[in-house]
């Protein structure tokens, strides 16, 4: 079965200091691979997706991520921390091997603090 | 245009009580999603309607859940009757074709607290 795996369930950053949230994903076929990030008592909201167009994908935000098959990482960057980046962040495949759905497989996700 | 709509936002029940969720997609969009999301952990996927039929239903407890998607628009999720380890948020998401690729759109999601 599909897998992701985030590793640091928190990540704390300095305000205007570079973010980097980790993914790696298990699948021996090409994935769909998404970000989602949730704000406190709302719902999840894409930030970014890989769908095989482009290694280095650009999201909402000023959030990109590049996919790296050799190393199944689909990481997710920032340069310069705001206040407002503080939520918690999900990693997310598409299950492959599911013959009948297309549901999200997600990572148990990372909680991202923002200093000033 | 409108996004995906919950309601309840927030419940609170004794266990062994029933209780149910709805949910209405974005406009058009054919693939309606019901996920569970435990305190800590990412969600996960419960039902996956697409228009008014059942796609993939493999990991809903169903002694205990339902649900169901009338006129391929809303739907509501069930629990009857419910215990201790169903507190979580319940999110509904919609895409509009249900493809592998496509974007899930979620809602805000129901608090079910069970005491």
């Amino acid at each position: 079965a599909q897998s992701v795996t985030q590793l640091g369930s928190h990540v704390s950053v300095s305000e205007g200091a570079l973010v980097l949230l980790r993914c790696n994903y298990s699948s021996s076929v090409p994935p769909y691979l998404f970000w989602y990030v949730q704000y406190p008592n709302q719902g999840l909201q894409l930030l970014l997706k890989y769908t095989s167009a482009a290694t280095l994908v650009k999201g909402i935000n000023g959030f990109e991520a590049e996919f790296k098959k050799s190393e199944t990482s689909f990481h997710l960057t920032k340069p310069s921390a705001h206040m407002s980046d503080a939520a918690e962040y999900f990693c997310a495949v598409t299950d492959a091997f599911n013959q009948a759905g297309t549901a999200l497989i997600f990572g148990k996700g990372t909680t991202l603090s923002v200093s000033s | 245009e409108a996004g995906v709509a919950q309601s309840p936002r927030y419940k609170i029940i004794e266990k062994r009580q029933s209780v149910a969720f709805w949910c209405n997609p974005i406009s058009g969009h054919a693939t309606l999603y019901w996920y569970q999301q435990i305190l800590g952990q990412g969600p996960k996927l419960l039902i996956q309607f697409q228009n008014n039929g059942v796609v993939d239903d493999s990991q809903l407890p169903k002694d205990r859940f339902s649900a169901e998607r009338l006129k391929g628009v809303d739907s509501t999720l069930k629990i009857q009757p419910a215990k201790l380890e169903d507190s979580a948020v319940y999110l509904c998401a919609s895409s509009f074709v249900g493809g592998r690729e496509d974007t899930q759109y979620f809602g805000p999601g129901t608090r079910l607290t069970v005491l």
